[in-house]
């Protein structure tokens, strides 16, 4: 079956220091992929739609210079958090769909960032 | 936009049979999602529903209602790895995207 690659699986920084996530689709190829956001107890919230060889599509209320996503390839999208702050921290989740299905999204393992 | 709304938690003895319910209001509906989260893990995709009715997969069933904006997951024969968060999550026929409810936590007993 499908299957995304995301890491690091945890990471902790210094408060204003910038982390990059990786999340790859390691069997198929995603020209799109999506970036969520979950805190404690709490739904998953869409971030931002990231488009192969295009800009990604943030949503409302999500700080493009603060979460850049880059998406080089049909296999590897980057999400970077950048001047990390405390208020930060959550668990990031990345996730795909198999190119050109109405599968469901296949999601990576997710990355814990606590900025310090 | 998208609503979603779904009851947040319930314990259930191993062995017996849970309903999770999940209500939404869409503009444009595409489908209709369930995924079981594990504290600390990522989501996993459990059942798919797009057409009205009930979709059956092995101790996991899955309902839609799409006039209704309803649909309930059940769980059978619970067992202890079923404790876990459940989601539903809608897609919009506009953008493709899914939107996720706030989670059902289920904490199953012996």
């Amino acid at each position: 079956g499908a299957v995304v690659s995301q890491h690091p699986s945890w990471v902790i920084c210094k408060s204003g220091t910038s982390v990059k996530i990786e999340c790859r689709s390691l069997d198929f190829q995603a020209t799109t992929m999506f970036w969520y956001r979950q805190f404690p107890k709490q739904s998953l919230m869409l971030m931002a739609t990231s488009n192969e060889g295009s800009k990604a599509t943030y949503e409302q209320g999500v700080e493009k210079d603060k979460f850049l996503i880059n998406h080089a390839s049909l296999t590897l999208s980057t999400l970077t958090v950048t001047s990390a702050h405390p208020e930060d921290s959550s668990f990031f989740i990345c996730s795909a769909r198999v190119r050109g299905g109405t599968s469901p999204l296949h999601f990576g393992n997710g990355t814990r960032l606590t900025v310090t | 936009g998208q609503n979603i709304d779904q009851p947040t938690e319930m314990t259930a003895t191993e062995g017996a049979i849970v309903q999770i319910n999940c209500t939404y209001q869409t503009s444009g509906f595409n489908g209709l999602f369930w995924y079981q989260q594990h504290a600390g893990e990522a989501p996993t995709f459990l059942s798919y529903n797009v057409l009205d009715g009930l979709e059956e997969k092995g101790r996991f069933s899955s309902f839609l209602s799409r006039s209704k904006g309803y649909s309930y997951l059940l769980l059978k024969e619970l067992q202890m790895k079923d404790s876990a968060s459940y989601l539903c999550a809608v897609r919009d026929r506009g953008n493709n995207r899914l939107a996720f409810g706030k989670g059902n936590q289920v904490v199953v007993i012996p």
